[in-house]
């Protein structure tokens, strides 16, 4: 089974608005990644957040780490419609991918 | 830099025949995933080579499926005889990085399709 599982399953939203998703795993990691899939793509990854960090940031997404919580979070902020794709989690010891969270901005 | 190239991107074939799908990383990159994803299953890790090593192959799904990885620059997966649910899009993914991975480079993928 994987390590990482994001929720929401699904978020809608309209353009402006920010996105939050999380994502939780397992076991103790030095890392975890967020990755972008738009539709019949191979994944992007956005950002890599190592354990000793609790915060990182790059333009509009904020990544958040709790390691005592084993959990993460990804906000998108004053989305836009072509920030609507699938966002899925992972972490460096499996590198396993969940079910992923299909995020729809509405211009 | 070129990124992972995948080839074919499509392929459709009749089950029973042999399928082979092909991969060239991103230079330098030293560890490279086999994916598969459907509708129904996700983004399943088929397997992953550190250093052409097969390091984890728990995915793979049975002894139809078969991966190598000769050298640094080429992957191939092998599905023979292949069946209808073999059906999906096949990604290749590379990275820095040994056991403790780096970020994922991935390819645009193989959509294969079993008839």
């Amino acid at each position: 089974s994987q390590q990482g599982e994001e929720d929401p399953q699904a978020l809608s939203i309209q353009e402006g608005e920010n996105a939050t998703m999380n994502c939780s795993y397992k076991t103790s990691i030095n890392n975890l990644q967020w990755y972008r899939q738009n539709s019949g793509r191979g994944l992007v990854h956005l950002i890599l957040i190592r354990s000793n960090e609790r915060e990182k940031h790059s333009g509009r997404l904020r990544v958040t780490l709790d390691t005592s919580k084993k959990s993460s979070s990804l906000l998108i902020t004053a989305s836009r419609a072509a920030d609507t794709a699938s966002y899925f989690c992972a972490t460096d010891n499996d590198m396993r991918f969940g079910a992923g969270t299909r995020l729809t901005v509405k211009p | 830099d070129a990124g992972v190239i995948q080839s074919p991107r499509h392929e459709v074939t009749e089950m029973g025949q042999e399928v082979t799908l092909r991969c060239k990383p991103i230079s330098g990159h030293n560890s490279l995933f086999w994916y598969r994803q459907t509708m129904m299953r996700g983004l399943e890790l088929l397997i992953y080579f550190n250093n052409n090593v097969p390091i984890d192959d728990s995915g793979m799904p049975e002894d139809r499926f078969s991966a190598k990885m000769p050298n640094a620059s080429f992957s191939t997966l092998k599905i023979q005889p292949s069946e209808p649910r073999d059906s999906a899009v096949y990604f290749c993914a590379s990275s820095l990085g040994g056991v403790r991975v780096q970020a994922l480079h991935f390819g645009n993928g193989t959509r294969l399709t079993v008839t």
